[in-house]
């Protein structure tokens, strides 16, 4: 079985700042995808960055920046410079290729970015 | 623009009631997915389909039906049976890349948010 554990329920950062949100995962397949979307207010989902299980750099695109440990199992998000834009809820997810193509999420992390 | 298109936005139902929700995409993904979100939480999967006429259970498919009659469509109707039906839907595609399960990004609609009265 597949799991996700995002452990912070809510995080605040300061405008222009870097934060890092925290995301560990379970699976015993060996093959799998590491995701994180960001849902505003309004509820849609956007995706921000994937991980392979095999890359062997970490993922980055733009300000987001993927911190992939996968001795430890951990798939943290990392966002530079935060603008108050950035304010939203973060999932991160994961797909195995063993897992039926479903793509499982976290419970999630309220982002606050503040002046 | 390529997207996918759900309606209603909101929807209020009675208790007994079935309601249907829509799902459009013209983004010619073979995949579709609905989720169900709850407030504080993640996004459960339903229902799944990975080409037309199939589709298989998610992990919480009771009181749930779903056809997929076209590849643009995906429509799900919630029925009498499910319990607890007010929530947030989202619905989901990709393209599958044979080989690379794991890649394939999921794009979603902006979401209906279903209450019960």
């Amino acid at each position: 079985a597949q799991k996700i554990t995002q452990t912070q329920p809510g995080m605040f950062v300061q405008e222009k700042e870097a934060v890092t949100l925290d995301c560990t995962y379970d699976t015993s397949d060996p093959s799998y995808g590491l995701f994180w979307y960001k849902q505003p207010s309004s509820g849609e989902m956007i995706f921000l960055i994937y991980q392979g299980s095999y890359d062997q750099q970490n993922a980055t695109e733009g300000r987001y920046s993927l911190n992939f440990q996968k001795a430890r199992k951990s798939a943290n998000l990392v966002i530079s410079a935060s603008q108050l834009g950035d304010s939203a809820m973060y999932f991160c997810a994961m797909r195995a290729t063993g897992g039926g193509n479903k793509l499982t999420f976290g419970t999630g992390t309220q982002l606050k970015v503040e002046l | 623009d390529g997207g996918i298109t759900q309606s209603p936005k909101y929807l209020f139902r009675k208790e007994g009631q079935n309601v249907t929700l829509s799902c459009e995409q013209n983004l010619n993904h073979d995949a579709m997915y609905w989720y169900r979100q709850d407030p504080g939480q993640g996004l459960r999967l339903i229902y799944y389909s990975q080409i037309v006429n199939d589709f298989q259970k998610g992990d919480i498919a009771e009181g749930y039906s779903v056809s997929r009659e076209k590849k643009e469509s995906f429509p799900l109707t919630v029925t009498s049976a499910q319990k607890n039906p007010t929530a947030f839907y989202l619905c989901a595609s990709s393209q599958e890349r044979q080989g690379m399960a794991g890649a394939n990004v999921l794009t979603f609609g902006a979401g209906s948010r279903l209450t019960v009265l």
